[in-house]
Order: structure tokens, then C-alpha cells, then sequence
């Protein structure tokens, strides 16, 4: 089944210790993504990846890194987590960019205390 | 700044009812424009897509307008279902860059 996945799914974390959140798609998608969803901002975008190897920042990065090592996966990095990062993150893919339908992961809920 | 903007923000209609979710966009250059079904606790999928030349497309009983002179865009839901509860999100891509710019949504729930 062609899908995107993330894990976890849930986590609560503290203040400063880091985390990485993983996302894996099957369908040898170039262009992956990372967004936060917060209530009354929508989803906003993190990093994105044109292919391996290519990453560049979205509307958000700030406290968070990505890697490109592999065509199927895209981590999310968080270094220093802090309260301010608690949110609903989805993982997306696509062929080669946005134009095309972005496939979504079942999103993880991260809370930093 | 690129924005899009929808409304209404929620909505709550009976099973059965039609109803008419707006979005507008001022983005430009203008390249497409994607509406997406959002249910609960999942990651959005897509319900259409709408370029410059579009007017009018339908998938099934969702129905997308797109008036690209007044930058607006309207998502019609006819004849609603208990399944049609969840978040509508518009997505608005332009031709200038790789990035996209997101509504914040219309939650809309359908009671029967």
C-alpha cells in the first residue's frame, strides 16, 4: 500500500532534550516535506526537500533541522525542544514538487513540557 | 506578503443540506490551487485541484469554482453526509517558487 508514515505517532518530551521524529514514504517520491498544524494558524511549512541530498527552509524553521540521506526518508530534528514547538506534525510527499497532490502522514502529536 | 484566507471558519449543517465553503487568495503569480479533506486526527488528502484555466471541476459531490480575476475560490458540498464532517483546507501555489501558502480552514460538521 503506498502511504507515508511517522513515528511516533504521540510523544511527550521536556524541555531541551532532543528528539527525532521519523517519516518514511513508499512511493519514491523527489519531494518531501515537514509542516506544523497549530489551531487558528493552519499548517505551516517547516523544511521541504526537492530531492536527496536538497533541503531548504519553509515559513517555520527555526529550532528544527532535517537530513536528506536516502530518497524514502525525511527525520525531522529537533536539537533543544521547547514548549513553543508543542504541535501536530505532518510529514508529506510528492513527485517532484508541490504541484503535484501531496500524500500526508497520519501526523504526530508532540508535546513539550 | 503571499495569504489565503477562508471562510467561514466553522460551519454546522444538517445531513442532506448543501453547502459552500469560500477561499481567497493573494497569491501571485498564480499557478494552481488545491482543496483538501482534512478528518480528524489525520493528514489532509486531496479532494481537487484547480489551475488558471479552470473554472469548474467536480468529484462527485464536492464541486470547485475558481474565478482567477477576483482571486476566489469556492468548494461546494451537496447533499452532505455525516462523513463530510471534518476540515477544509485550501492550498494555494504560485508560479515563482516551490513553496506553498495554506488556509487556515473551514471546520465544517455535518449533524444528522
Amino acid at each position: 500500500e503506498a502511504q507515508v508514515t511517522q513515528n511516533p505517532r504521540y510523544l511527550i518530551t521536556v524541555t531541551g532534550k532532543k528528539l527525532t521524529v521519523t517519516c518514511s514514504q513508499n512511493m519514491n517520491h523527489e519531494y518531501m516535506s515537514w509542516y506544523r498544524q497549530d489551531p487558528g494558524l493552519g499548517l505551516r511549512q517547516i523544511y521541504y526537500s526537492m530531492n536527496v541530498e536538497v533541503t531548504d527552509k519553509g515559513d517555520v524553521p527555526e529550532g528544527y533541522k532535517v537530513s536528506r540521506k536516502e530518497k524514502r526518508n525525511f527525520p525531522l530534528i529537533l536539537e533543544s525542544p521547547s514548549p513553543n514547538q508543542t504541535s501536530l506534525y505532518f510529514c508529506a510527499s510528492s513527485w517532484r514538487n508541490p504541484y503535484n497532490e501531496q500524500f500526508f502522514g497520519p501526523g504526530t502529536r508532540l508535546t513539550v513540557l | 506578503k503571499n495569504q489565503v484566507e477562508q471562510s467561514p471558519q466553522s460551519l454546522i449543517i444538517l445531513e442532506g443540506k448543501n453547502c459552500t465553503l469560500q477561499c481567497n487568495y493573494t497569491v501571485s503569480p498564480f499557478s494552481n490551487l488545491r482543496w483538501y479533506k482534512q478528518d480528524t486526527g489525520r493528514g489532509p488528502v486531496s479532494l481537487t485541484i484547480m489551475t488558471f484555466s479552470e473554472n469548474t471541476k467536480s468529484n462527485g459531490r464536492y464541486t470547485a469554482t475558481l474565478d482567477a480575476d477576483t482571486k476566489q475560490s469556492s468548494l461546494h458540498i451537496t447533499a452532505s453526509q455525516l462523513s463530510d464532517s471534518a476540515s477544509y483546507i485550501c492550498v494555494v501555489r504560485d508560479n515563482a517558487g516551490n513553496m506553498l501558502t495554506f488556509g487556515g480552514g473551514t471546520r465544517l460538521m455535518v449533524k444528522p
